[in-house]
């Protein structure tokens, strides 16, 4: 059973889109995450959300969006797509408590603006 | 702010030959140390981990790795390597009630040759 699934894979799009990239977790993890990871493989957070609540929110174009529907799931919505946008997202979660600092990664989403 | 620094962007190494991928951190605050390893086209997985106690950490697939705080590194290391290690391994921090976000180094990719 995979941990935390992703979908699409692989999106390809064109400039000004919209799309939306789902994440689920059958962890049973409280905090799930966005990553960004761009050309030269620089891994860098976006969002993070516990029990439906945003707890973090780096610096991010307002044209990205999350939303956590319930605890095991986190989608990022991505308004007018940039060429600047093409890059990796992952999804990871994590369980809540004192050393449950372990983050499992999605299998990656690969987004491609034409 | 917490930063890290890997010291090599790529490490090229023969099969069965020792190796050693650099990395180091700054924060002013106590920090948990972590290593993950991305195989082509997948995601992280989990290699190793510093929260607390012994400073010298055994992961999978061999690895080990030395938190030293006073030069404010944590080394990865194994003695022999395969060519299936080849892959790029990423250092990270995080800091106890931040959110659980991971600050990550640029990544060092490993080539193993026969």
């Amino acid at each position: 059973d995979t941990a935390v699934s992703q979908t699409p894979k692989y999106l390809v799009t064109q400039m000004g889109n919209d799309k939306s990239i789902k994440c689920e977790q059958n962890l049973g993890h409280d905090t799930m995450y966005w990553y960004k990871q761009d050309s030269k493989k620089f891994l860098k957070i976006m969002f993070s959300y516990n029990n439906k609540e945003l707890i973090i929110n780096e610096t991010v174009p307002n044209r990205f969006s999350p939303k956590s529907p319930d605890k095991a799931h986190l989608n990022l919505h991505i308004n007018s797509l940039e060429l600047g946008d093409s890059a990796v997202y992952f999804c990871a979660s994590r369980a809540s408590g004192m050393y449950q600092e372990t983050q499992y990664f999605g299998p990656g989403t690969r987004l491609l603006v034409l | 702010a917490q930063s890290v620094t890997q010291l090599d962007s790529q490490v090229p190494v023969f099969e069965e030959a020792p190796v050693e991928l650099r990395c180091n951190y700054s924060s002013s605050v106590s920090v948990y140390l972590f290593w993950y390893v991305q195989y082509p086209n997948q995601g992280l997985q989990l290699l190793l981990k510093y929260l607390s106690g012994s400073t010298l950490v055994k992961g999978i697939n061999g690895f080990e790795a030395e938190f030293n705080k006073s030069q404010t590194s944590f080394h990865l290391r194994k003695p022999s390597v395969h060519i299936s290690d080849t892959a790029e391994y990423f250092c990270a921090v995080s800091v106890y009630n931040q959110g659980g976000k991971l600050i990550f180094g640029q990544g060092t990719e490993l080539s193993v040759k026969p």
